[in-house]
């Protein structure tokens, strides 16, 4: 069973940057996993953030972005605003059509 | 404006079915895949299955694999989900999503969810 990991909780002050990660209980995240990133409020529906890595949906601000950091896709966010309070999630495209989501990461901006 | 509405929620006895529909509209429907995702009250985002353009390429989940059936009508800019064997665990909201570029595998737009509680 494929299980992808994401860090339960995060907390980063206002101004601050925080990288959040999405790896593979067993493997390592490349960009053929096509990671892509969404954010969740309390309530709301998720909102796609990131797509094939490193690609910003249309009116995500540029202080978030994607990349690989050694064996993990990381969402990094430049400048933390407390607007950014949310759920992350990340999703990889595995073999054969499946996808996965992460569990999930809370992120606290205080 | 992409838009999604999904329909059909509510609460079915264990062992019981229902059929949840994804009226779309604001693009052009056949290009894209659509999927179906569920959130657990309380719990993360978890990815039930995938369905082509077409039509002609399904995918599911391990853990709904046998027991759901995703479709569409590109007719009707719809797609559904009919669910049976229904369990308690299957109890969560249910979000459509559309696929954006193939290349891509991502989700782009979603819909608001409805509904569905297993219980006796």
């Amino acid at each position: 069973q494929t299980v992808v990991t994401q860090e339960p909780s995060f907390s980063v002050s206002p101004g601050g940057t925080v990288t959040l990660t999405c790896g593979l209980r067993s493997g390592s995240v490349s960009t053929s996993h096509l990671p892509s990133w969404y954010q969740q409020t309390p309530g709301q529906a998720p909102r796609t953030l990131i797509s094939s890595t490193n690609t910003r949906s249309s009116g995500v601000p540029d202080r978030f972005s994607g990349s690989i950091l050694g064996n993990k896709a990381a969402l990094t966010i430049t400048g933390a605003q407390t607007d950014d309070e949310s759920d992350y999630y990340c999703v990889l495209y595995m073999d054969r059509g499946i996808k996965i989501f992460g569990g999930g990461t809370k992120l606290t901006v205080l | 404006e992409v838009k999604l509405l999904e329909s059909g929620g509510g609460l079915v006895q264990p062992g019981g079915s229902l059929r949840l529909s994804c009226a779309t509209s604001g693009f052009i429907f056949s290009y894209y895949d659509m999927s179906w995702v569920r959130q657990a009250p309380g719990k993360g985002l978890e990815w039930v299955s995938t369905v082509s353009g077409r039509g002609d390429s399904i995918v599911y989940a391990d853990s709904v694999r046998g027991r759901f059936t995703i479709s569409r009508d590109n007719s009707k800019n719809t797609v559904y989900l009919q669910m049976n064997s229904l369990r308690a665990d299957d109890t969560a909201l249910y979000y459509c999503a559309k696929d954006s570029a193939a290349a891509t595998r991502a989700f782009d737009y979603w819909g608001q969810g409805t509904l569905v509680t297993v219980s006796s």
